[in-house]
């Protein structure tokens, strides 16, 4: 059962414009959500995330959107930029659910940026 | 900066073998996490840990265990590695918050 599901494998968008990845969520217990970054051959790393207290948080060219009633969240690249390129997973965590806030991942959206 | 390393990079293994996947992170974290990503389906968690020598299971600890002797080490054992257990696996440790941070990853293939 897959609680994060990111539905597109992949995405490809010119240098430039936005670049829009998807998440959708199944548990109402989630109240926190990370998106990472993937390059090959290396370990993903920690890009962006948000409190499910707010709807938007922006850190320069990234900005992830929230919307509870959908259960749905995003994440803007604005512009895209050829070192964007990579594997994006979204992930959710729910607080008080036992030790060490697991995070659940979803399954990942390979973002091509092209010349 | 957090460093998180895992022993090898690269792991190639025959069908039987016992396999060892040693992390270790610097920076002091109580939490250490082991994942297996695969195409399509992600990162899932296989065993976590809080604190020296305690476990949990996470989603697929099915043909893994783990031992945590030290703080700052972190292994995941294959007791008889299956050519369905070749993947790249991720280490990952965490302190307070949500934020983990992952070592550069172990692509293991089992022959």
């Amino acid at each position: 059962d897959q609680q994060v599901k990111q539905n597109s494998p992949s995405l490809s968008v010119q240098e430039g414009r936005i670049s829009i990845l998807n998440c959708d969520y199944t548990n109402s217990m989630f109240d926190y959500f990370l998106w990472y970054k993937k390059y090959p051959a290396e370990g993903p790393t920690f890009l962006i995330s948000i409190s499910s207290i707010k709807d938007k948080n922006e850190d320069g060219r990234f900005t992830v959107f929230l919307n509870k009633s959908a259960k749905h969240l995003s994440l803007h690249i604005v512009p895209s930029q050829p070192g964007d390129s990579a594997v994006y997973f979204c992930a959710a965590s729910a607080r008080n659910t036992g030790t060490a806030s697991k995070l659940t991942f979803g399954t990942g959206t390979r973002l091509q940026v092209t010349l | 900066d957090v460093k998180v390393t895992q022993s090898s990079r690269y792991l190639v293994k025959r069908t039987g073998e016992k396999v060892f996947l040693e992390c270790v992170q610097d920076m002091d974290h109580e939490n250490m996490f082991w994942y297996r990503q695969d195409p399509g389906l992600g990162l899932r968690l296989i065993y976590f840990s809080y604190d020296v020598k305690m476990k949990e299971k996470g989603d697929i600890p099915e043909g893994y265990s783990v031992s945590r002797e030290k703080k700052e080490r972190f292994s995941l054992i294959l007791e008889s590695a299956s050519t369905n257990q070749t993947s790249m696996y991720l280490c990952a440790s965490r302190q307070t918050g949500y934020e983990q941070y992952f070592g550069p990853g172990t692509r293991l293939t089992v022959t």
